[in-house]
C-alpha cells in the first residue's frame, strides 16, 4: 500500500541550514508536497513539487526530487527560530487523488 | 479568501455524548476532506468527498462515525456516542482541483472524559 516515512525529529542551531527527508512508496504520485503545522494551528503547504521535476527552489526552501528511490527532501536554509514546527511530507495518493501524509518531522531550532 | 472554517476550536465532553464538528470549505473548492490528529498516530484520512459524494470512508474507525455533506459549502463530522480514545484534533481540508494542494482549516481539539 501506499506509505510515506519521514524521521521524526531533526535539531538544528540558528543559521544553519536543516534538511528534512521523506521517502514514499506510490511511483505513479503525480504531486508531492511539503506542509508545516505550528504548535496549535492547521497544516499549511510550504511548496510542492511536480514529479517530472528533479528540483523547485522557493526563496530559503529547496525540495529535491529522487524519483528512481522515491526519495524527496526539503531544506530549508539560513534556519530561523520561527521555523521550528512540525513538517509533513505528502503524495497524492490513490486514483480520486488524496493525500497521505508521513506522520511529521518535528525541527526544533535552538539559538 | 477566508479559509477553510471550522467549529468549533474546542470541545470537552463527557463519554457517550454526541459530538458534531463543522466544516466550511474554500469556495470553488470540489473536494473536501476531514483528517484526525493524534500523538499516537499521527495524521489519518477519515473520509474524502468529491462534489459533495464520499469517495472513500475506509478511514472512519467505526460506526459511531458518521461524516455528510449536503452541500458544496458545509459539511459535517459526527460521534455518537463519542468514547474518551476519540480525543484528538480533527481536521477539515479542501481542495483546489488542478494542483490538488490541501487547505487546512484550524482544527478541532476534541476532549472526550
Amino acid at each position: 500500500g501506499e506509505d510515506v516515512e519521514q524521521s521524526l525529529f531533526l535539531s538544528v542551531r540558528e543559521g544553519d541550514s536543516s534538511v528534512i527527508n521523506c521517502t514514499y512508496t506510490d511511483s505513479s504520485s503525480t504531486y508531492l508536497y511539503w506542509y508545516k503545522q505550528e504548535p496549535g494551528a492547521g497544516l499549511q503547504l510550504l511548496t510542492y513539487i511536480f514529479s517530472n521535476m528533479d528540483m523547485k527552489q522557493d526563496q530559503r526552501l529547496t525540495v529535491l526530487l529522487n524519483k528512481k528511490d522515491k526519495h524527496l527532501s526539503l531544506r530549508i536554509a539560513d534556519t530561523q527560530t520561527g521555523d521550528s514546527a512540525i513538517y509533513f511530507c505528502a503524495e497524492m495518493g490513490g486514483s480520486q487523488g488524496n493525500l497521505i501524509f508521513g506522520k511529521g518531522t518535528k525541527l526544533s531550532v535552538k539559538p | 479568501d477566508a479559509g477553510v472554517i471550522q467549529s468549533p476550536r474546542h470541545e470537552v465532553t463527557e463519554m457517550g455524548q454526541e459530538v458534531t464538528l463543522r466544516c466550511k470549505p474554500i469556495s470553488g473548492h470540489n473536494s473536501l476532506f476531514w483528517y484526525r490528529q493524534t500523538m499516537m498516530r499521527g495524521l489519518e484520512l477519515l473520509i474524502y468527498f468529491n462534489n459533495n459524494v464520499p469517495i472513500d470512508d475506509s478511514g472512519m474507525p467505526e460506526d459511531r462515525f458518521s461524516a455528510k455533506m449536503p452541500n458544496a459549502s458545509f459539511s459535517t463530522l459526527k460521534i455518537q456516542p463519542s468514547e474518551p480514545r476519540d480525543s484528538a484534533v480533527y481536521f477539515c481540508a479542501s481542495r483546489r482541483a488542478a494542483t490538488g494542494e490541501l487547505f487546512f482549516g484550524e482544527g478541532s481539539r476534541l476532549t472526550v472524559l
